[in-house]
């Protein structure tokens, strides 16, 4: 079992929708918790950054980190041609900085 | 701001060739990483340089990868020889201090044939 779980899509929506990413980790030192967008032939850009479990908004993205269950969601609300990206998450803890990744979901989004 | 920058952005090499990638990182930042991403897969951390010692380099292949950060600041990742299966986008990313947000390159993208 990896550390991080991912479905890598592809996922399609048509614009204006909610999108729904998801990711569960086995991990219990990881504290921390990232969700990176990647486009293509990028490097990967910070989204949103959370510690604690709850939620975290960001204009139209809200992060939410279950850590009794170990799942973390990204949600992207009014969903636009441009969001269309691989978007990662990112976890670290336990006394160590460098980032675990999921493998990436790759989300489309239809005009 | 000027982000972190990276050369070369593509190599071609075959196996068993030697090959070196170099990265500036956003100045002022004095922890340095080097991922690696296979097509696919999330970024895999090689090594993690505070200033230009070695934190964390437990995942870097340590017969044939090597990394420094000499005067704490430009890093260089080599592999020597590379394999079939090193293919893939090195990224390197750099932060304020451990544990702070980390701010990714554009990658170099490594074919190996």
């Amino acid at each position: 079992q990896k550390e991080v779980e991912q479905d890598p899509g592809p996922l399609s929506v048509p614009e204006g929708a909610i999108v729904s990413l998801n990711c569960t980790y086995s991990n219990s030192a990881f504290q921390y918790f990232m969700w990176y967008r990647q486009y293509s032939r990028k490097g990967p850009e910070l989204l949103m950054y959370t510690y604690s479990s709850g939620n975290k908004e960001d204009g139209r993205f809200t992060a939410q980190v279950d850590k009794s269950s170990k799942y973390i969601s990204l949600f992207i609300r009014d969903s636009q041609p441009s969001d269309s990206a691989t978007y990662l998450c990112a976890m670290c803890g336990g006394g160590a900085d460098g980032l675990t990744f999921g493998k990436g979901t790759h989300l489309i989004i239809q005009p | 701001e000027a982000g972190v920058a990276q050369s070369p952005r593509y190599k071609i090499i075959e196996k068993r060739q030697s090959v070196a990638f170099w990265c500036n990182p956003i100045s002022g930042h004095a922890t340095l990483y080097w991922y690696q991403q296979i097509l696919g897969q999330g970024p895999k951390l090689l090594i993690q340089f505070q200033n230009n010692g070695v934190v964390d380099d437990s995942q870097l292949p340590k017969d044939r990868f090597s990394a420094e950060r000499l005067k704490g600041v430009d890093s260089t990742l080599k592999i020597q020889p590379a394999k079939l299966e090193d293919s893939a986008v090195y990224l390197c990313a750099s932060s304020l201090a451990q544990r702070e947000t980390q701010y990714f390159g554009p990658g170099t993208r490594l074919l190996v044939l």
